[in-house]
């Protein structure tokens, strides 16, 4: 079974830009999971999506946005970007969430965006 | 809040050494926990898992055991290798759906 697929790997946009990844889930899963990676912050939760809804939300501004469409591929969208949006992207896919359940994540690659 | 606090790295060992990486949890409940690890330049990948009190989670050497009166999930192996270098993440089920991790901790591994 072919593992979460991230594209694109690497991407560098200037400040003021916008940029959309995407991410396509284990086939069957219906629960994608964002998250940024930073080395000072750690790994930090965007939002999480299932069946094509928005269930839960980091603390992130409304300048990170996403989706996921009917085929539960999600793309997510950072608008006016600032140098510290660099991270790494992870998207993570799930068959089910459940709150504080026993599911488990499966990540992408990861997508590694640079700002300048 | 939902936390998890891990052991600061990073930790350096010579191969065939004794691991363990020190990871406790604050939580509403009794959360799923796990152990994921990310490798150079991959994502994360699941390691091990308990899902209750006094469970157990194994795998590739690797194990944790849920305290649930200590609140702790710490990680272990008897014998590392130079493939074990890698960054290690403590997690748990958030009350929310999400996961909540712990900062990492890189191992190096020396031959």
């Amino acid at each position: 079974k072919a593992g979460v697929t991230q594209t694109p790997r690497y991407l560098i946009k200037t400040r003021g830009q916008q940029v959309t990844l995407s991410c396509s889930p284990i086939s069957g899963h219906r629960s994608v999971s964002w998250y940024q990676q930073t080395p000072g912050q750690g790994l930090q939760f965007l939002f999480e999506y299932f069946s094509e809804t928005q269930r839960n939300k980091g603390n992130f501004p409304g300048r990170f946005s996403g989706r996921q469409f009917s085929n539960s591929r999600s793309e997510m969208n950072v608008s006016t970007l600032e140098l510290g949006d660099s991270a790494l992207y992870l998207c993570a896919s799930s068959l089910a969430q459940l709150a504080g359940g026993t599911y488990e994540q499966y990540f992408g690659p990861g997508t590694r965006l640079t700002v300048t | 809040g939902d936390s998890v606090t891990q052991m600061e790295g990073p930790v350096t060992l010579s191969e065939e050494a004794f691991l363990t990486i020190n990871c406790t949890y604050t939580a509403t409940g009794y959360p799923s926990l796990f152990w994921y690890v990310q490798y150079p330049g991959e994502g994360l990948q699941l390691l091990l898992k308990a899902t209750k009190a006094d469970d157990k989670g194994s795998n590739k050497g690797f194990e944790a055991t849920y305290r649930k009166e200590t609140t702790s999930f710490h990680l272990e192996k008897g014998s590392v290798q130079v493939s074990d270098s890698a960054v290690y993440f403590c997690i748990h089920g958030g009350s929310q759906g999400n996961l909540i991790f712990g900062k990492g901790t890189k191992l190096s591994v020396k031959p």
